[in-house]
């Protein structure tokens, strides 16, 4: 079955220590982004991917960094520069960017940073 | 910000319709609204989208005003697996490029 997969489900860190978060599909769509989510709020854009060898920052890129080497992986790090780390991260998929109606999501990484 | 306005959260009987409404006064023309999902500890999960005209598919329909500026997300027979965060989504323009904005959404309790 086709579908988005995120690892590891939770993700314990120490503080100030980098940390990369898995995302595989085999949709093979091209477009891929990463979202933060903290308790109680919506979806924040971090990073965003249309094609291979090519990243755009979202909203809150500061502290982050990708790559899409391959087109079925864009894994992100959290680097010591992100302040407040801890929350949920959510990777998705999608034929194209302006796909609005088709996005895939996986089912996310719960990061706590101590 | 999201270009919608959702009611925080709201209760539904098991059995009995859910209607989740939805404000969008600044949608432009050509802009769908979109409706995801999101059960707790999981990604968003797409439900259904339209333009103007009413849509139905095997999830939910999806009533849009004449005037656009409103629509109602309908889920017939509410279960308990519908309990979820509804998000109501028209796509933003920021810097030269389209994005989807999931705001807070509506938390929907389905209650036996």
């Amino acid at each position: 079955d086709g579908g988005i997969t995120q690892s590891p489900k939770y993700l314990f860190r120490k503080e100030g220590q980098n940390v990369t978060l898995s995302c595989e599909q085999n949709l093979n769509h091209d477009a891929m982004y990463w979202y933060r989510q903290d308790p109680g709020q919506g979806l924040r854009l971090i990073y965003y991917s249309q094609i291979v060898n090519d990243f755009q920052k979202g909203d809150i890129a500061e502290g982050y960094s990708v790559s899409r080497e391959k087109k079925e992986s864009f894994p992100l790090t959290v680097t010591s520069a992100q302040k407040n780390p801890t929350a949920f991260y959510l990777c998705a998929s999608s034929i194209e960017r302006t796909a609005w109606g088709g996005y895939t999501f996986g089912s996310g990484t719960r990061l706590t940073v101590v | 910000d999201a270009k919608t306005t959702q009611p925080p959260s709201m209760d539904c009987a098991e059995g009995r319709a859910a209607n989740l409404p939805c404000n969008h006064s600044t949608i432009s023309g050509n802009e769908y609204v979109y409706w995801y999902r999101q059960i707790h500890s999981q990604g968003p999960q797409y439900i259904i989208h339209g333009l103007k005209n009413n849509e139905t598919n095997e999830m939910a329909s999806l009533i849009i005003t004449e005037d656009r500026k409103s629509s109602t997300l309908i889920l017939p027979h509410a279960t308990l697996r519908d309990t979820a965060v509804y998000y109501c989504i028209v796509t933003q323009s920021q810097g030269g490029s389209e994005k989807l904005v999931f705001g807070k959404g509506t938390k929907l309790t389905v209650n036996p």
